[in-house]
């Protein structure tokens, strides 16, 4: 099956810094990916729409200058939580959309902490 | 707008016993898939089924099986003799193909919980 990595598995950081985070499609070529958050014991929240060589399209309430997202290519996607917060920490999750149908393949999250 | 309600926040049983687990969606699309997730304490999903919109036939894979019922809006998870393993966060979620392009609306899940 399709594979989707996601770079770093977890990450701490201290307040007012920026952290990547990389989503890669392994074996296939996503034209779409996605980015979620989720908080403990809740649900995954979608906040944002990547397309490959163009703008993300960002959720109601998710602010676009914090969260900048770049799909540079078919196989990669990045998320930076600039001047990360305490209230940032959370896992997040990537998705990747293979060109040839409509089901989303999940990278395996990232926990960001910031101290 | 579409919308996934998973009514049961924690369910606990025994191992051995079956547990379903309720899934009801929200949509005005015709064409649309339904996906059931696992997530482990690991966090990383596990995809279980997708089912779209015009195929109501039930399902069963293993000890799992899917009843999907669109005159109630529902897609419902069955797990038969369930084991400690199947233990884990569970989320039912909606895809609409016409008007949201393909993204997914997440339940608010089912934390499963299989006692030895």
């Amino acid at each position: 099956g399709a594979v989707v990595s996601q770079h770093p598995s977890r990450v701490i950081c201290k307040s007012g810094t920026s952290v990547k985070i990389e989503c890669r499609s392994l074996d296939f070529q996503a034209t779409t990916m996605f980015w979620y958050r989720q908080f403990p014991k809740k649900s995954l929240m979608l906040m944002a729409t990547s397309n490959e060589g163009s703008k993300a399209t960002y959720e109601q309430g998710v602010e676009k200058d914090k969260f900048l997202i770049n799909h540079a290519s078919l196989t990669l996607s990045t998320l930076t939580v600039t001047s990360a917060h305490p209230e940032d920490s959370s896992f997040y999750i990537c998705s990747a959309r293979e060109t040839r149908d409509s089901r989303q393949y999940f990278g395996p999250g990232t926990r960001l902490t910031v101290l | 707008a579409q919308k996934v309600t998973q009514a049961q926040t924690e369910i606990s049983v025994v191992e051995k016993e079956d547990v379903t687990l309720d899934c009801v969606y929200e949509t005005r699309d015709t064409t649309y898939y339904l996906f059931w997730y696992k997530q482990p304490p690991s966090g990383e999903l596990v995809f279980l089924i997708r089912r779209n919109s015009f195929d109501e036939q039930n399902e069963i894979s293993g000890r799992y099986s899917w009843n999907f019922q669109k005159s109630t809006s529902s897609f419902n998870f069955t797990i038969t003799a369930s084991q400690v393993v199947d233990s884990a966060v569970y989320f039912c979620a909606l895809s609409e193909v016409e008007t949201s392009g393909s993204r997914l609306t997440f339940g608010e899940g089912t934390q499963l919980t299989v006692n030895p």
